[in-house]
């Protein structure tokens, strides 16, 4: 079985410029995250979809970042304009029901804002 | 809002001692528990996982305890090995709440 896949791993951008991430969850998984993890830090929730649709966006910094889910399978997450701050490992998740159940991860995307 | 809590970021053990990591969370609603362990460059695996309803759940080394009047969980390996050196998150969910991670504990085993 595949698992979830990542790209790029990693990205080192300006501040003020923009970047997109791709996940490819596994397949028949219908939940997809994506995760923000700052160094020393867990994993936090940016989003949530439940097939194509969002189920939790609250922590999601929707001046600056977007997330879409086309067709309930891959997803892009973009940051636009990137922040200091916004450096990062990035990581996809999938699972096969939203609640109560673990989680499979990517290897994330490490992004770099200078 | 620190909701699960991990307050030790490292841990060193000898090889086929005993390692336990412990977990606090404060949300009373968290009816789910999940421990994820993590190599360096690569994303959490999951490890091993307890519902409230129980106090214990054992997978071969490995053993989740559960104490919800005190709101704690903790891992135990046992024995530990070399290759059981990893960052181990603990997180929560349950009660609508999307599941929080705590901060990570960072497990030496020595040989």
């Amino acid at each position: 079985e595949a698992g979830v896949a990542q790209s790029p791993r990693y990205k080192i951008i300006e501040k003020r410029q923009s970047v997109a991430f791709w996940c490819n969850p596994i397949s028949g998984h219908a939940t997809l995250y994506w995760y923000q993890q700052i160094l020393g830090q867990g994993p936090k929730l940016l989003i949530q979809f439940q097939n194509n649709g969002v189920v939790d966006d609250s922590q999601l910094p929707k001046d600056r970042f977007s997330a879409e889910r086309l067709k309930g399978v891959d997803s892009t997450l973009k940051i636009q304009p990137a922040k200091l701050e916004d450096s990062a490992v990035y990581l996809c998740a999938s699972s096969l029901v939203p609640l109560n159940t673990e989680a499979f991860f990517g290897q994330g995307t490490r992004l770099t804002v200078v | 809002d620190q909701q699960v809590k991990q307050n030790s970021p490292s841990l060193s053990v000898q090889e086929g001692r005993i390692s336990i990591l412990n977990c606090d969370y404060t949300n009373s609603m968290f009816d789910y528990f999940l421990w994820y362990k993590k190599y360096p460059a690569e994303g959490p695996t999951f490890l091993i996982s307890i519902s409230s309803i129980k106090d214990k759940n054992e997978d071969g080394r490995f053993t989740v305890f559960l104490n919800k009047s005190a709101k704690h969980l903790s891992l135990h390996i046992v024995p530990s090995q070399p290759g059981d050196s990893a960052v181990y998150f603990c997180a929560a969910a349950g009660g609508g709440f999307k599941t929080i991670f705590g901060a990570g504990t960072r497990l030496f085993v020595k040989a």
